[in-house]
């Protein structure tokens, strides 16, 4: 167990619609980062945020957001869902921002669009 | 920009073979090395890492050398066993301190291991 959580485990849902997936980083960990994982793309970095910051951005579309809470959690909103954004987006957390801090990993959330 | 090339896979091996997983990496400056292991139905689990020059990692058997001269830093363990049989991606960590610190990822070599 990594000690990140994210829920839901399992979404469906259709094309157009807004989903909201949410994630809990491990304890005392200040930075969560969110991937995408899909079968052409691989995995991709989509955001970072620390303590409540936006950090970094990666390959992520217009149509998603992201933030983090006061509390750390964080959600990742993915607004006018096309059939290409079926993937499982995971969520990471690390105590620092540094660079060479290993990234612990959730199970991920698996999108399916129908 | 940053890159990392995994050999492609399945690799099949008989219990007890030995592993070699390679990985080579485009950086500028030292950036951290990571291997993250991810059994099916789960998400990444980090094997383990190195941040600088001829650091080894190892962790369950599996062991790595961040080679800069040949910007490498191939996976390898003496004797697997079924339950190794996972995906395994290499990862290049942010090049400098302090920075923002995501990972990039290779593409993952699939290990089937057999009795």
């Amino acid at each position: 167990d990594s000690g990140v959580t994210q829920t839901p485990k399992h979404l469906i849902t259709a094309t157009g619609q807004r989903v909201t997936l949410r994630c809990s980083p491990r304890s005392g960990d200040l930075s969560v980062y969110w991937y995408q994982q899909s079968l052409d793309q691989g995995l991709q970095f989509l955001i970072q945020y620390y303590n409540g910051e936006e950090r970094a951005k990666g390959n992520i579309l217009e149509r998603f957001s992201a933030q983090q809470f006061p509390d750390l959690h964080s959600e990742l909103n993915l607004s006018s869902l096309e059939l290409g954004d079926s993937a499982l987006y995971f969520c990471a957390s690390s105590l620092t921002a540094y660079s060479n801090q290993p990234q612990h990993f959730g199970d991920g959330t698996r999108l399916s669009i129908l | 920009g940053n890159s990392v090339t995994q050999m492609e896979g399945p690799v099949t091996l008989s219990e007890e073979a030995f592993l070699t997983i390679n990985c080579t990496y485009t950086a500028t400056g030292y950036p951290s090395l990571f291997w993250y292991v991810q059994y099916p139905g789960e998400g990444l689990q980090l094997l383990l890492k190195a941040t600088k020059a001829d650091d080894k990692g190892s962790n369950k058997g599996f062991e790595a050398t961040y080679r800069k001269e040949t910007t490498s830093f191939h996976l390898e363990k003496g004797s697997v066993q079924v339950s190794d049989s996972a995906v395994y991606f290499c990862a290049l960590g942010g090049v400098n301190t302090g920075t923002a610190s995501k990972l990039t990822f290779g593409t993952g070599t699939r290990l089937q291991v057999t009795l």
